[in-house]
């Protein structure tokens, strides 16, 4: 088992509307998660961090943590074509080493 | 803007070869790491210090690769020899905490 999933994707959604990502992680004691976005050919950009269960809101983004459910997710609400990107989820193992999933590749249809 | 700063941006060599990949960290960060991402592997750690001191190279393929940091504001990525399985991005990232920027990355092709 892989110590933190995404689903696969490619995620294609039209403009305006709501992207949807998920993760999910292997390691219960793990405290403190992130999302990252990964333009093409660029390096990963620290978009949101979430320490507790429940959600937080940064702009047009939405962490949602459930530690009993070992799932964090993302929401990007009214995307834009900019949104395009590879989005990974990075999980805290111990120590601030991060594992990261495979990441999953959104594409916003103008 | 404070920024990890990442050298070369990229390299080709032949195999064999020796590389050496420079990170200067974001001024007041104390813990840097050394990342390679593949399409096969994805986003891997394969080195980090704090205070310049070593943490945890279990990531690095100990026969050719080192990672070093000479001092505050430059740490460095050793491969030797190189060999084609080495393609890859190499990233830098430094943080203070549980928050990691990263460089732009060394695009290594080994041939």
């Amino acid at each position: 088992q892989k110590e933190v999933e995404q689903n696969s994707g490619p995620l294609s959604v039209p403009e305006g509307a709501i992207a949807s990502l998920n993760c999910t992680y292997s390691d219960r004691v793990s405290q403190s998660f992130f999302w990252y976005r990964q333009y093409s050919g660029k390096s990963p950009e620290l978009i949101m961090s979430i320490y507790s269960n429940g959600d937080k809101e940064d702009g047009r983004f939405t962490a949602q943590l459930n530690k009993a459910s070992q799932y964090v997710s993302l929401l990007i609400r009214d995307s834009q074509p900019s949104d395009s990107a590879t989005y990974l989820c990075a999980v805290n193992r111990g120590d601030y080493k991060l594992s990261f999933g495979a990441g999953t590749t959104v594409t916003v249809r103008a | 803007d404070a920024r990890v700063t990442q050298t070369p941006r990229h390299k080709v060599t032949e195999m064999g070869q020796e590389v050496t990949m420079r990170c200067q960290p974001i001024l007041g960060h104390n813990t840097v790491f050394w990342y390679r991402q593949t399409m096969m592997q994805g986003l891997e750690l394969l080195a980090y210090f704090r205070n310049r001191a070593p943490l945890d190279d279990s990531g690095m393929p100990k026969d050719r690769f080192s990672a070093e940091m000479p001092d505050a504001t430059l740490a460095t990525l050793k491969i030797q020899p190189s060999e084609p399985r080495d393609s890859a991005v190499y990233f830098c990232a430094s943080g203070f905490g549980d928050i990691q920027y990263f460089g732009a990355g060394t695009r290594l092709s080994v041939l």
